[in-house]
């Protein structure tokens, strides 16, 4: 079946303006994560959505960054006023969460975004 | 600050050799221990989950996990020129309250010379 889509896949930006970035789970995943990894690093977690719960947003780096998963399907990550510093790949990942802490995350190919 | 340590390597064996790569942990109650590879420009990919202290066999995969050590390791045998990439250890945070939640450490990266 279809895995984890997410566009664009790459994304080049000012600075300072905003960007949007998708994400498209497994059908029938209910749960839903944004990373970021930056060169030659490993992945920061940003956001989890599980179900109808309230995120967890305990990863976002600045009230610059938001996102919204509409329906319990698709999300969006905004960044608004991007800086240098943003520029790295955001990985989404989705997962069927059966809350025992031990369900596979599959991600998708991810977003390469450059601020100039 | 929960963290997972790895070693960034890269870490090179021979062809057919046994690679070993370690993960250490800070947070006493994770349950769950995942290793995910990533090849270059591409997106990671799980290939061992580890839960009960011992080790855990796949194929050429070997999972260990020392809970009392907080240690984590993977042993690939046999190692293959395709097995190289890097590798991620992630552990579950699972004090965060939400089950689901990975640390991830920086990656091991794996060079197997044929």
């Amino acid at each position: 079946g279809a895995g984890v889509s997410q566009s664009p896949s790459n994304k080049v930006t000012e600075k300072g303006k905003d960007v949007e970035l998708r994400c498209d789970p497994i059908s029938g995943h209910t749960a839903l994560y944004w990373y970021r990894q930056s060169l030659g690093q490993g992945l920061e977690f940003l956001i989890y959505f599980q179900g109808n719960s309230a995120p967890d947003k305990s990863g976002l780096p600045s009230d610059r960054f938001s996102a919204e998963r509409t329906g319990g399907s698709v999300s969006t990550l905004t960044i608004q006023r991007t800086q240098q510093e943003d520029s790295a790949v955001y990985l989404c990942a989705s997962s069927y969460e059966t809350g025992g802490g031990t369900d596979t995350q599959y991600f998708g190919p991810g977003t390469r975004l450059t601020v100039l | 600050q929960k963290e997972v340590e790895q070693n960034s390597g890269p870490l090179s064996v021979p062809e057919g050799a046994i690679a070993s790569l370690n993960c250490t942990y800070s947070d006493r109650v994770s349950q769950s221990f995942f290793w995910y590879r990533q090849y270059s420009g591409k997106s990671p990919e799980l290939i061992m989950s580890i839960y009960s202290n011992g080790d855990k066999e796949d194929g050429r995969f070997t999972a260990q996990l020392n809970k009392a050590s907080q240690y984590v390791s993977l042993l690939i045998r046999d190692s293959q020129p395709s097995d190289s990439a890097t590798y991620l250890c992630a552990v579950n945070d699972y004090g965060s309250g939400n089950t689901g939640k990975l640390i991830f450490g920086q990656g091991t990266t794996l060079q197997v010379k044929p």
